[in-house]
């Protein structure tokens, strides 16, 4: 079973622009989660989806917003980027439930000059 | 809000030593996810404990939740050089809606 692929897995962008990452998540993982990964704050969480809503979602600004679609897939906007916002960003997949196992996909490294 | 801590941020040892990471959570967790990332990696999911003092091992990876399930580690024996990477707790959040991640504890080990 091909695992949770993310496009594209590096990107530089200058501030204020923006920018739409893409995951494809385990076929049949009707749940992705976005992950932001500084070194300083570690692993935290943006927005969950689950069948095509927003089911749950982290302490970000309003900048910071998602979709999903009726394939599962999952694209991240982050508009007016700023320079914090150079990170990992992590999708993950699972099932559907919290209990569930959760799969990583490689990340897309976002640097913002 | 709900926090879990894990300590300690970083531990050195050398390969053969054991290593132990602690998890603490502020709130009861109905269950406990350890995930493990390799340097340049991303997380991979390692184990899932759900009971009130439930003990798992995976070779040499011991895990232990605590009694109140407020905590939980994870006890490598015999450290490897495979064994390198940053080792990362979970539980659910409150709402059992999403997954709140410690910080995660960086293991390096020198042969």
């Amino acid at each position: 079973k091909a695992g949770v692929t993310q496009t594209p897995r590096y990107l530089i962008k200058t501030r204020g622009q923006q920018v739409t990452l893409s995951c494809s998540p385990i076929s049949g993982h009707r749940s992705v989660s976005w992950y932001q990964q500084t070194p300083g704050q570690g692993l935290q969480f943006l927005f969950e989806y689950f069948s095509e809503t927003q089911r749950n979602k982290g302490n970000f600004p309003g900048r910071f917003s998602g979709r999903q679609f009726s394939n599962s897939r999952s694209e991240m906007n982050v508009s007016t980027l700023e320079l914090g916002d150079s990170a990992l960003y992590l999708c993950a997949s699972r099932l559907a439930g919290v209990t569930d196992t959760q799969y990583f996909g490689p990340g897309t490294r976002l640097t913002v000059l | 809000g709900q926090q879990v801590m894990q300590i300690p941020q970083y531990q050195h040892v050398q390969e053969g030593e054991d290593f132990t990471t602690y998890c603490n959570s502020s709130t009861t967790l109905s269950n406990i996810q350890w995930y493990k990332q390799r340097p340049g990696g991303h997380p991979v999911f390692l184990i899932q404990l759900v009971k009130s003092g439930e003990v798992k091992k995976q070779k040499r990876l011991t895990f232990q939740f605590g009694e109140a399930k407020k905590n939980s580690s994870l006890h490598i024996t015999a450290t490897q050089t495979t064994d390198v990477g940053t080792y990362f707790c979970a539980g659910p959040n409150q709402a059992g809606t999403a997954l709140i991640f410690g910080k995660g504890t960086t293991l390096s080990v020198s042969s």
